[in-house]
């Protein structure tokens, strides 16, 4: 199985800040990796897909970069409304694994 | 638009079974896989496995196997999960979700709203 890492497991900012999350593969997973974003009680959401791709509807401070096994995705001029827990996921083998998410709090 | 309708909440005893649906709407059911996953209260998010509606053919999480079973129906749309002898570490938010195919690569574009199965005696 493909084992993903996500770094930290949570962090804190403040409004308007630019944060990144890591997350990396045991093996190359290609460009095969996805963001996903899950606010409090609800269920999970496609936020970028294929790496890079930003889901539609979704606002452009979010972006996703990487490829093989270190991928990256960075949350712009955060606003409160970016509280949430954000999982990478790997679609290049199966079992599709998640990393355990990264908890984003705001200060 | 695509939507994923889950069943309800479920109660249940350690060793029972327990039966969640998901209906799809808003695309051809038939041509999408569908997943399963978990979600143990304050934990992260567990792959079970997926259905081709197509031809009902599964591909189960290796801990699993032996006590999942997905099903689907075609005339209604709906892919259902069972899952056998309960445990209290199974109970969980169970939700559904639709893999897309794009040229470079796979996602779950759509989810349900969760269903919450809890196991106590």
């Amino acid at each position: 199985d493909i084992q993903m890492t996500q770094s930290p497991s949570s962090l804190s900012a403040s409004i308007g800040d630019r944060v990144t999350i890591t997350c990396r593969a045991s093996q190359n997973v290609t460009t095969f990796l996805n963001w996903y974003r899950q606010k409090p009680g609800k269920a999970p959401d496609l936020l970028i897909y294929a790496t890079s791709s930003l889901q539609s509807g979704d606002t452009s401070r979010f972006s996703g970069r990487g490829s093989g096994t270190d991928f990256t995705l960075t949350i712009s001029n955060l606003q409160p409304e970016d509280l949430a827990t954000y999982y990478c996921q790997q679609t290049y083998g199966t079992p599709r694994t998640f990393g355990q998410g990264t908890r984003v709090e705001i200060k | 638009q695509v939507h994923l309708v889950q069943s309800g909440a479920e109660v249940k005893k350690p060793g029972a079974s327990v039966k969640v649906s998901c209906k799809a709407s808003g695309y051809i059911f038939i041509t999408y896989y569908i997943h399963w996953v978990r979600q143990a209260p304050g934990q992260g998010l567990e792959w079970m496995g997926f259905i081709y509606p197509r031809d009902g053919s599964q591909t189960l999480a290796q801990k699993l196997q032996g006590r999942v079973t997905m099903t689907r129906d075609t005339s209604t749309n709906t892919v259902y999960m069972e899952l056998n002898s309960l445990r209290s570490e199974d109970t969980a938010v169970y939700y559904c979700a639709r893999e897309r195919v794009a040229g470079s690569g796979r996602d779950f574009d759509s989810w349900g709203q969760g269903a919450l199965v809890t196991v106590s005696s």
